[in-house]
């Protein structure tokens, strides 16, 4: 079974520009959630959806934003980037919320 | 709030020996704790899941325990090698059960095994 693939694998920016990525769970998992990851913040969450429903959000600023289609592909977007932005984005697939997360390879984004 | 501790940050051992890492977190209600390793600038890969209910799991040469009531868990790891240096994360969710899928992760131990 294919594991959680997330496109693309990496990305530059400039300030000011938005972005849009990309995650697919494994086959038949419904939850998906996102995760930005910064040497100076670690793992942190941004949001989850579960069945094309956004359950749960992060920390974060309006900026950040994401949704789930019906097959359980989800995608974040994060407009108006800052310098701050820089991570790796992590997305994370689970067949129910009480299951096991699987991660993703990540996608990491340079803003410059 | 929960917050979930890592110590040591960085631990350098020889090949061979058995070795424990240690986890931390504040709030005892947690539905389950998930430890974690990462290869430099890759993703998470998974290494075992402990629901709040257990003990401990075992995969391999892969032991971890789980204390709720102590707030603590540990990671053992048998007959260390060279293929297992990595980052090792330790999350928990808290104890909502099916309501989110929220982890709350440690800052990590970076794990050096020398040949």
């Amino acid at each position: 079974k294919a594991g959680v693939t997330q496109t693309p694998r990496y990305l530059i920016k400039t300030r000011g520009q938005q972005v849009t990525l990309s995650c697919s769970p494994i086959s038949g998992h419904r939850s998906v959630s996102w995760y930005q990851q910064t040497p100076g913040q670690g793992l942190q969450f941004l949001f989850e959806y579960f069945s094309e429903t956004q359950r749960n959000k992060g920390n974060f600023p309006g900026r950040f934003s994401g949704r789930q289609f019906s097959n359980s592909r989800s995608e974040m977007n994060v407009s108006t980037l800052e310098l701050g932005d820089s991570a790796l984005y992590l997305c994370a697939s689970s067949l129910f919320s009480a299951n096991e997360q699987y991660f993703g390879p990540g996608t990491r984004l340079t803003v410059t | 709030k929960q917050e979930v501790t890592q110590i040591p940050a960085a631990l350098s051992v020889p090949e061979g020996e058995n070795l424990v890492l240690n986890c931390s977190f504040t709030d005892s209600a947690i539905y389950n704790l998930q430890w974690f390793r990462q290869d430099p600038g890759k993703g998470l890969t998974s290494l075992l899941l402990i629901q709040s209910s257990q003990r401990e799991q075992t995969s391999g040469r892969l032991n971890a325990s789980l204390d709720k009531s102590s707030g603590r868990s540990t990671l053992y790891i048998a007959a260390s090698q060279p293929g297992d240096s990595a980052t090792y994360l330790c999350a928990v969710k808290r104890g909502y059960g099916g309501a989110t899928n929220k982890l709350i992760f440690g800052t990590g131990t970076l794990l050096a095994v020398q040949p």
